[in-house]
């Protein structure tokens, strides 16, 4: 297994358009989180999975964001009507259960 | 709320001198984290801490948990530019939290 990966690693997208990103887990980790990350703070956290089922949605996550796990296995993000306050760093982290985390390279979004 | 601060936010030092960076909370984790990264990659695991009053070390790194579980701190020993990143410890409850980040640049 290489890892966690995240898909793609770059994106630059116009302000009222829709992304995606993908993350693929760590194959035995049943434990999904995303992240969002601004330059020289810590990750914020989004929400996470346990399976398929997302456990957590952050209040601060507006409406226009959602994210899935329908098999358990990769999950995406979507930011819907893009705004150039969401540009950031989004990371996935996978773990097994409470244990140790370990993440993806990120996707790092620019909105113009 | 559960919150992870972490001291100080920036630190800039000369190559071979020795700093602390601490992870204070109010609430207690099963386990803390530390991490480092660097510009545009994701952070990268440097060590678990689970046990109250455990210590680890990592070649130069020193890891510290507190008896309480509620803070944790990271010691370097004669830092090297390499050593030069975004520190960041993560706290385990229902779900992994990161602090602020600790920002080091060592210089040669």
């Amino acid at each position: 297994d290489t890892g966690v990966s995240q898909d793609p690693r770059h994106k630059i997208t116009k302000r009222g358009q829709n992304v995606t990103f993908r993350c693929d887990p760590i194959s035995e980790h049943n434990r999904l989180y995303w992240y969002r990350q601004t330059l020289g703070q810590g990750p914020e956290f989004l929400t996470y999975f346990q399976n398929e089922a997302q456990l957590e949605k952050s209040r601060l996550l507006s409406d226009r964001f959602s994210a899935e796990r329908p098999k358990g296995s990769f999950s995406t993000l979507e930011i819907q009507r893009t705004e150039q306050g969401d540009s950031a760093m989004y990371l996935c982290a996978s773990s097994f259960q409470r244990g140790e985390a370990f993440f993806g390279q990120g996707t790092r979004l620019t909105v113009v | 709320t559960q919150l992870l601060e972490q001291s100080p936010q920036f630190l800039s030092i000369q190559e071979g001198e020795n700093l602390t960076v601490y992870c204070n909370s109010s609430s207690v984790f099963s386990s803390l984290q530390w991490y480092r990264q660097e510009p545009g990659e994701g952070p990268v695991l440097l060590v678990t801490v689970v046990t109250g009053g455990e210590v680890k070390k990592l070649k130069r790194l020193t890891f510290q948990f507190g008896d309480a579980r509620k803070d944790s701190s990271l010691h370097i020993t004669a830092a090297q530019p390499g050593d030069t990143g975004l520190y960041l410890c993560g706290g385990a409850t229902n779900k992994l939290i990161f602090g602020t980040g600790t920002l080091l640049a060592v210089q040669p």
